[in-house]
């Protein structure tokens, strides 16, 4: 069965403090995992697609990266604005649906 | 970027009624949507999947005649909450799939249903 597992649930930081999101997952067939960020009340907003093992992305303060059986979201000198709560997810059953993870609530503060 | 919007953003029914929440993509043709629920502190659970002019596919424990979904044209899918229930507050998300994008999904900002 295909299955997204984050850790931690929860996370909280210093601001300037870097740390990493872990996301384990299974899957018959990896056709992208997606990372996304999602603020209390709101949708989740994409960041990042990592399709094979050792490819990595970029943006601003985050880096994600992608190994076969886990992606690790990074986080360099956060800010209080990264606040939020990050969604590992891929398709399952070919490109039928997208599970998510429980997400890695992180706070950071000042 | 490509742009789901979802209303209302927030709604407070009593129980027993009806709610039609609408899920549109605006700038590029949606040939699946995906409806999602979530409830505080905890992930997105898939509701359901449709494709346009055709029947949703839903997710084992979700109630076909509860949750009457409708993918009527390539920009615009419904959700309909069929006879209220405390039990069905929830934030509900629909997320929207082209092709043509690299198979990345879209997210509307999603709806609060509270009801009373």
């Amino acid at each position: 069965e295909d299955q997204v597992t984050q850790s931690p649930e929860a996370l909280r930081l210093q601001e300037g403090e870097s740390s990493s999101l872990n996301c384990s997952y299974t899957v018959s067939g990896l056709r992208g995992l997606f990372w996304y960020r999602q603020d209390p009340g709101k949708g989740p907003e994409f960041l990042f697609t990592l399709y094979s093992a050792g490819e990595e992305k970029e943006k601003e303060r985050l880096k994600a990266t992608l190994t076969k059986k886990e992606s690790f979201l990074h986080i360099t000198a956060p800010k209080p604005e990264d606040s939020a709560t990050y969604l590992c997810a891929l398709f399952s059953g070919g490109y039928n649906k997208l599970i998510f993870g429980a997400g890695t609530r992180l706070a950071v503060h000042p | 970027g490509a742009v789901v919007s979802q209303h209302p953003s927030r709604v407070i029914c009593k129980s027993g009624t009806s709610v039609k929440i609408e899920c549109r993509s605006l700038d590029f043709q949606a040939t699946t949507m995906f409806w999602y629920r979530q409830f505080p502190k905890q992930s997105l659970m898939l509701m359901a999947t449709s494709n346009e002019g055709s029947k949703a596919t839903y997710e084992q424990g979700v109630e076909k005649d509860k949750f009457l979904i409708n993918h009527a044209s390539l920009t615009l899918s419904t959700l309909t909450v069929t006879s209220a229930h405390p039990e069905d507050s929830s934030f509900y998300i629909c997320s929207a799939r082209s092709s043509d994008l690299n198979e990345k999904l879209f997210f509307g900002s999603g709806t609060q249903l509270s009801v009373l």
